[in-house]
């Protein structure tokens, strides 16, 4: 079985400010990563995504997260935000079987101007 | 593309209602889901399909039934549904064979009166 646990759930910064949304996972097999924005009123867009290869992985509006195996972490990041990042985002988790993803509970972020 | 569609954009029923969800994807993707997603909570799985056939059924009630007539479309069926299933209804695809990202619709957004 696998967990995902997004540390924190709600995450307030300031307009071109850098940022990272932590993620931390357990799974006794090798998993696949996954960071997912939502938007208000809208369905869940992949962001970027850890199957193998080197730990750092880019992926759209800037975003990119490494992965960490030694502390089981897929932590995501921006060096500076704007406005339209304010969103949800989850980090996903899912074995190599690859049927079912497990989804942390979401962190909010909130840019202000 | 990387599109999934999902029909109608927002649905109102009554609790004696039938309706159905539909979702269509064109990406070749030979593996489909149904969510449910209620208000500041990550998505839960409620359907898989693989190979249009059902793989995954997470003890969903059966006021909820799936159907996958081929590999491009999965519906929805929505029959005496009680108010608490009131949420967003997410479609999501992938592409199987060591692909598992999945791809996710915009939603349905479903009220039970």
């Amino acid at each position: 079985a696998q967990s995902v646990t997004q540390l924190d759930s709600q995450v307030p910064v300031f307009e071109e400010a850098p940022v990272e949304l932590r993620c931390n996972y357990s799974s006794s097999v090798s998993v696949y990563l996954f960071w997912y924005v939502q938007y208000p009123n809208q369905g869940l867009q992949l962001l970027l995504k850890y199957l193998s290869g080197s730990t750092l992985v880019k992926g759209i509006n800037g975003f990119e997260a490494e992965f960490n195996k030694s502390q089981t972490s897929f932590h995501l990041r921006k060096p500076s935000v704007h406005i339209s990042d304010t969103a949800e985002y989850f980090c996903a988790v899912s074995d190599n079987a690859g049927n079912m993803l497990t989804f942390g509970g979401g962190t909010r972020l909130m840019v202000k101007p | 593309d990387t599109e999934v569609t999902q029909t109608p954009k927002h649905l109102v029923m009554g609790m004696t209602n039938k309706k159905s969800l539909k979702c269509e994807q064109h990406m070749g993707h030979r593996a489909m889901y149904w969510y449910k997603q209620k208000a500041k909570k990550p998505p839960e799985l409620m359907f898989v399909y693989s190979y249009e056939k059902l793989s995954i059924n997470e003890s969903v009630p059966s006021r909820f039934s799936p159907e996958c007539p081929n590999s491009s479309l999965l519906n929805l069926h929505l029959h005496a549904l009680q108010p608490e299933d009131s949420a967003l209804y997410l479609c999501a695809s992938s592409q199987g064979q060591g692909r598992w990202e999945q791809y996710f619709g915009p939603g349905t957004r479903l009220t039970v009166t």
